[in-house]
């Protein structure tokens, strides 16, 4: 079963605005969040990714937000722009077992 | 140029046939994975390895094997006993550590069977 859970599905955004995407996990063994952004026909890259020692990390427009108790975390890009357009994809992996797991994705529209 | 490789970028097999997915490389990395890759559905692990001659089956092993001879080698085969087997199917490497570390990805082959 889906172990990572994400939404939405689907995400249209103005160019200018907060692009906000939520994922839940439930294994409370998991302490490694990447967050990953794929262009179509491309591998997915690592865009920002966070340990549940810190409830928020920031790099430049992305800024991911951790809740260990409720077991969420969201990915949030500021001052979104067109070529932000991708797929997104939260995941969660264990310590010692690198593979992660993926939610189902998020496909990022921002509209010019 | 470090990184990883996956040959070919478009595949296509008949129905009953083998066909293999080449994944190289040049990172130095001991882990290794292969994911499936489906509309809608995310990323599915396969199988990874986290060392040479050893790997572990993944959510998805069914219909699959894999290979791991050489650190800069981790070979996918998918199998006519793989029911539905066209998808986007991408590899990756990390390194191994304590702590979880970034995962690179290939560009991905994608499989069509026809």
């Amino acid at each position: 079963q889906q172990q990572v859970k994400q939404s939405p599905q689907s995400l249209i955004v103005q160019k200018g605005g907060i692009s906000i995407i939520n994922c839940a996990y439930e294994n409370t063994a998991f302490d490694y969040f990447p967050w990953y952004q794929q262009f179509p026909g491309k591998g997915p890259a690592l865009l920002i990714a966070i340990r549940p020692d810190v409830s928020e990390k920031k790099e430049g427009r992305f800024t991911i937000s951790f809740n260990k108790s409720a077991k969420q975390f969201s990915l949030h890009i500021m001052d979104s722009q067109p070529g932000d357009s991708a797929t997104y994809f939260c995941a969660a992996s264990m310590p010692g077992v690198n593979a992660l797991n993926f939610g189902k994705g998020t496909s990022l529209l921002v509209t010019p | 140029d470090g990184g990883i490789t996956q040959s070919p970028k478009y595949l296509f097999r008949k129905e009953g046939q083998n066909v293999t997915l080449s994944c190289e490389q040049n990172l130095n990395h001991d882990a290794m994975y292969w994911y499936r890759q489906d509309p809608g559905q995310g990323l599915r692990l396969i199988y990874y390895s986290q060392i040479v001659n050893d790997f572990q089956k993944g959510d998805i092993a069914e219909g699959y094997s894999v290979s791991r001879e050489k650190k800069e080698s981790f070979p996918l085969t998918v199998t006519s006993a793989q029911k539905n087997p066209t998808a986007f199917y991408l590899c990756a490497s990390s390194i191994v550590a304590s702590l979880n570390t970034e995962a690179f990805f290939g560009q991905g082959t994608r499989l069509t069977v026809v």
